[in-house]
């Protein structure tokens, strides 16, 4: 597809459960970037990608929190023992590149996968 | 915790009136982009500001960087019921992720 695609759109967990989320970033785009929105809330950086090495995950709430990217295009944040606190939806974006002369270039934005931990 | 405070939280107002939401932080960034986001979406880029000082419009949309790239503001003219949504702000600070602020979340009354 053109754009970013998150799977599942919508997942419930029991509490305790793991969690795989996935993101199918645009075709070439080297920057991929997760984020937690809770609701009616701004999205909070949770880790950032440049093909396969991350390069930041200081925002991973907890080691329970691991997120990969293998190969430099899909890339997977795992939840362990979810807690009802992990309740958000989580959004990936990409980017093609960023530009450390001219400023950051645009994100584009999956649709998100909804997590209710129960 | 957020670096960028955003106002008013929400704003609830008729169509046709005019209305400016603010981004503010204490610290300094590279540059400064404003996403619309509506229910069951992701974020969608407006604008990225770069230069201190900066304003661009789009339309009835104006934005402003602050002259120290501390604070931004965007102006709506004319409000339509299809400028509803969350509007965020995102700081670049280190060219390798963007901070996104607490968000503004905007009902424009037909």
């Amino acid at each position: 597809g053109a754009g970013v695609s998150q799977s599942p759109r919508y997942k419930v967990a029991k509490r305790g459960q793991d969690v795989a989320l996935r993101c199918d970033p645009i075709s070439g785009h080297v920057s991929l970037f997760w984020y937690q929105q809770a609701l009616g809330q701004g999205p909070e950086f949770l880790t950032y990608f440049q093909n396969e090495a991350q390069l930041d995950k200081s925002g991973l709430p907890s080691d329970r929190f691991f997120a990969e990217r293998p190969e430099g295009s899909v890339s997977t944040l795992k939840i362990q023992r979810t807690q009802q606190e992990d309740s958000a939806v989580y959004l990936c974006a990409s980017s093609r590149h960023l530009d450390r002369g001219g400023g950051a270039g645009e994100l584009f934005f999956g649709e998100g996968s909804r997590l209710t931990v129960l | 915790t957020q670096l960028l405070e955003q106002s008013p939280q929400f704003l609830s107002i008729q169509e046709g009136e005019n209305l400016t939401v603010y981004c503010n932080s204490s610290s300094v960034f590279s540059s400064l982009q404003w996403y619309r986001q509506e229910p069951g979406e992701g974020p969608v880029l407006l604008v990225t500001v770069v230069t201190g000082g900066e304003v661009k419009k789009l339309k009835r949309l104006t934005f402003q960087f602050g002259d120290a790239r501390k604070d931004s503001s965007l102006h709506i003219t004319a409000a339509q019921p299809g400028d509803t949504g969350l509007y965020l702000c995102a700081g670049d600070h280190n060219f390798n992720k963007f901070y996104f602020g607490s968000g503004t979340k905007l009902n424009v009354k037909p």
